[in-house]
């Protein structure tokens, strides 16, 4: 098992490029997550799907989409590019994320990304 | 609306010496808890978590937490600190039932010294 995996691992952008960041997991969850970490404000969650083709807002969603391409992938994507949006972005998986739901997150590697 | 504070930024412990790690959070109603841990370059990784039950629970690498209803606190705390616990640290709350998401607090860098 590979757990949660991410692609790019480090991605330097221009301001106004575009890209997308691509997640995948193969523990069959159901819900996915993509997270922002920035110095001394922990983890804001920018989107997530709490399950196959649907998706809803998180604390931060300004300036993203994002796909529910399947139950194993969840992309991010970036139309237009800002400086303030330079961070570690990180992706995560639940086997549900229901309203009761206790369960565990699982986290990906992070993608480092710049923008100039 | 629910929250979750880490009031120290950093702390610093030498080796073999008890550590605690705090946290102290808000919510409306019943709470899920959870610390993770982060290395260097690396995304998170769960530790423990409190659901309901004892107040006492205990997770990987010999970590626990106290539950503390009544101070609404989760402090995560060990024994014997060791140098490879050095790491950054989340607290991170749930309300239960409660559409919201999991907030995680703003994290808190253990360093300890051999």
């Amino acid at each position: 098992n590979a757990g949660v995996t991410q692609t790019p691992k480090f991605q330097v952008l221009k301001t106004g490029q575009s890209m997308t960041l691509q997640c995948a997991q193969d523990m069959n969850h159901n819900s996915m997550y993509w997270y922002r970490q920035d110095p001394g404000m922990g983890l804001r969650l920018i989107y997530y799907s709490a399950s196959e083709g649907t998706t809803d807002k998180g604390e931060v969603p300004n300036g993203y989409n994002v796909s529910r391409l399947n139950k194993r992938e969840f992309s991010l994507r970036l139309e237009s590019a800002a400086p303030s949006q330079t961070s570690v972005y990180f992706c995560a998986s639940s086997e549900a994320g229901g309203r009761t739901s206790t369960d565990t997150q699982y986290f990906g590697p992070g993608t480092r990304l710049t923008v100039l | 609306a629910q929250s979750v504070a880490q009031p120290e930024d950093q702390v610093n412990v030498a080796e073999g010496n008890p550590l605690t790690v705090k946290c102290t959070y808000s919510v409306s109603g019943n709470p899920y808890l959870f610390w993770y841990v982060q290395y260097p370059n690396r995304g998170l990784q769960f530790l423990l978590k409190y659901i309901t039950g004892d107040n006492l629970v205990k997770g990987s690498y010999g970590f626990e937490a106290e539950f503390n209803k009544s101070q609404t606190s989760f402090h995560l705390k060990k024994p014997s600190a060791l140098v490879s616990d050095s790491a950054l640290y989340f607290c991170a709350v749930k309300e239960w039932g409660s559409a919201s998401k999991i907030i995680f607090g703003s994290g808190t860098r253990l360093s300890i010294r051999p």
